[in-house]
This record gives structure tokens, C-alpha cells and sequence, in this order.
């Protein structure tokens, strides 16, 4: 079955810790997404990748990184820069970036800071 | 930059009345127009999308919607809803040269018996 899993379904982060979300994808899409849900406030894009070896930030890349060495994975690592991350974060998948395209969603991971 | 308001932050309607659920857009350009639902602690589901095909476009579990672009509105309808359908619902933007999505903040259905 085509999709796209993340992992692990929690996180917990101590002070001072960086952490990565894993974000794999079998659709061959070109594009990819990190979104940071947070209650009352729907999704917000922090970083997406058009392309392998290529990314661009969002409206709220602060604290986070990304790197795309592969088409098929897209992991999010939440720095220590990052002073409220607990959040549900969602990876998602288009075909590629074009205007219209449906944009495919994980399951999500939430992330809690012990 | 487009952008979406959904109205109404929670909506309750009884097990067999009537779904609406409310959305406005805006954008300098034809948009493209998504609804999702996310039930709890999981990803967005696609349920259907707007691509100026037709105005009225039909989705998955019942659902449909009308693009009407005189009231810049795309509401998402369901006749008669059922237990199933208690979720969180969000409206989202794109435009043709890019697919920079935008989304509202979320309508939480509860459907009571």
C-alpha cells in the first residue's frame, strides 16, 4: 500500500535536547511538508521540499531544521532553539508543487516536553 | 496571500440533521479549494477539492460542496449525519502557480444521538 508513515507516534523531549520526526513516503511524490497543528489554530507550514537536496522554510521555520537526501524521506529535527514545541506534527506529500495538487497526510506525531 | 476563515469553531447537530460547516476564501486568483477531516489523534483525510471543474463538488461519506464565488464561500454539506461523521473539519487554499496551502483553523463536529 502507497503512503506515508511517520514515527515514533510520541516523542518526549527533555530540556535542552534535540529530536527528529521521521517522515517516509512510497508515492514517489516530488514534494513534501512539515506542518505544526497546534489546538484553535489549524496548520502551519515550517519547512517544504519541492526536490532532493533542496528545501525552503515556512511561515514558522525557527528552532527547526530539515534535510531531503532522498526522495522518499523528509525528517524534521526540533532543536533546543525551539522554546514551545510540544505540538502535533504532520508530514505531508504532493505529487509535486503545483497549484491544485492534493496534498497527502501522515498519521502524525505528537511531541511532549518532559 | 490567500487565506481561509472557517466560521464557527465547534458545530453540534443531532444524529440525522442537516451538516453545514463554513468557509471563506480569499485570493487574488481562482483558487483551488480543499476540505479535509482529521479524526482524533490521526493525519487529514482528503474528503474533496474544488478545481473550477464544477462548482458543486461531491466527496467522500456524503459530503459535497458549492463554489460560489459572488460570496468568495465554499461550505461543506452533508444531509444527514451520523455518529461517524464527529471529526474536525478544515477548509484550505491554494493558487494555480503554487500549491503554498493555506488552512482555517478548524471546525470540531459533535453529533449528538
Amino acid at each position: 500500500d502507497g503512503g506515508i508513515t511517520q514515527s515514533p507516534k510520541y516523542l518526549f523531549r527533555k530540556e535542552g535536547q534535540n529530536v527528529t520526526l521521521s517522515c517516509e513516503q512510497n508515492l514517489n511524490h516530488d514534494a513534501m511538508y512539515w506542518y505544526r497543528q497546534d489546538p484553535g489554530q489549524g496548520l502551519r507550514l515550517i519547512y517544504y521540499s519541492q526536490i532532493v537536496n533542496d528545501f525552503q522554510k515556512g511561515d514558522i521555520a525557527e528552532g527547526y531544521s530539515v534535510s531531503r537526501e532522498k526522495k522518499e524521506s523528509f525528517p524534521l529535527t526540533v532543536t533546543s532553539a525551539q522554546k514551545n514545541p510540544t505540538a502535533f506534527y504532520l508530514c505531508a506529500s504532493s505529487p509535486d508543487r503545483g497549484g491544485g495538487e492534493t496534498q497527502y497526510f501522515g498519521p502524525g506525531t505528537r511531541l511532549l516536553v518532559l | 496571500a490567500q487565506s481561509v476563515t472557517q466560521l464557527g469553531s465547534h458545530v453540534s447537530v443531532s444524529e440525522g440533521a442537516l451538516v453545514l460547516l463554513r468557509c471563506n476564501y480569499s485570493s487574488s486568483v481562482p483558487p483551488y479549494l480543499f476540505w479535509y477531516v482529521q479524526y482524533p489523534n490521526q493525519g487529514l483525510q482528503l474528503l474533496l477539492k474544488y478545481t473550477s471543474a464544477a462548482t458543486l463538488v461531491k466527496g467522500i461519506n456524503g459530503f459535497e460542496a458549492e463554489f460560489k464565488k459572488s460570496e468568495t464561500s465554499f461550505h461543506l454539506t452533508k444531509p444527514s449525519a451520523h455518529m461517524s461523521d464527529a471529526a474536525e473539519y478544515f477548509c484550505a487554499v491554494s493558487e494555480f502557480n503554487n500549491n503554498d496551502m493555506r488552512f482555517g483553523a478548524g471546525t470540531r463536529l459533535t453529533v449528538k444521538p
